[in-house]
């Protein structure tokens, strides 16, 4: 069965510092994958997608991700967060001819000043 | 442009009572689903409709009911409330834009308490 994995139930960063979350899937097939974020009290908004093609794709308010099939991975990264990327991010991937989408359990960011 | 509108927002049951959860989409989606969000468990697929007519269990279908109205309304059917069955759920729809390759669109979330 496919399955999704964040490792990372909660990270903390200061403004300005580096970040990756980490996504790891159970797929037997080419996955589609997704990262999704979170605001308190809202519903999910696509940050970006990997479908085929270039491993490294760019996504909305400077996040990217790079799918890295040898290691069943889809990690998400930011050269400098802000503290309005405190959120709770979740990575998905599509099964099921992406009828379906399998959510993980989501990393909760928080940023300190 | 609403996107995808759930109702109600807030919900206090009893156990033993039913409710139905309404959401609608104005995008003109084919596919509709119903997640529910409970802590450290991220969101799980409960009902899905591929398509207008079609319906197919999820991840957690147990307690539950949906009804695929149209193409437009999606609703979740809760025949008879448990505590286990408070959570925040949300509605989502996908278009069909380059063959299954769309995103999906959720709502706000209705956020149920079965006491």
């Amino acid at each position: 069965a496919q399955s999704v994995t964040q490792p990372d139930i909660h990270i903390t960063v200061s403004e300005g510092a580096s970040l990756e979350l980490r996504c790891n899937y159970s797929y037997g097939a080419t996955p589609y994958l997704f990262w999704y974020v979170q605001s308190p009290g809202q519903g999910l908004q696509l940050l970006l997608k990997y479908f085929s093609g270039d491993t490294l794709v760019q996504g909305i308010k400077g996040f990217e991700a790079e799918f890295k099939r040898s290691q069943s991975s889809f990690n998400l990264r930011k050269p400098s967060v802000h503290w309005s990327d405190a959120a709770e991010y979740f990575c998905a991937v599509g099964s099921g001819g992406y009828n379906k989408l399998i959510f993980g359990a989501g990393t909760r960011l928080a940023v300190h000043p | 442009n609403a996107g995808v509108t759930q109702t109600p927002k807030f919900q206090v049951l009893k156990t033993g009572q039913s409710m139905t959860l309404q959401c609608a989409q104005d995008m003109n989606h084919n596919s509709m689903y119903w997640y529910r969000q409970d802590p450290g468990m991220g969101l799980r697929l409960i009902y899905y409709s591929a398509s207008e007519g079609t319906t197919d269990k999820g991840e957690v279908p147990n307690g539950y009911n949906v009804s695929r109205l149209n193409k437009r309304e999606f609703s979740l059917r809760l025949e008879s409330a448990a505590p286990s069955q408070t959570s925040v759920y949300f509605c989502a729809s996908k278009g069909q834009r380059g063959g299954n390759t769309g995103e999906l669109f959720f709502g706000e979330g209705s956020r149920l308490t079965v006491l």
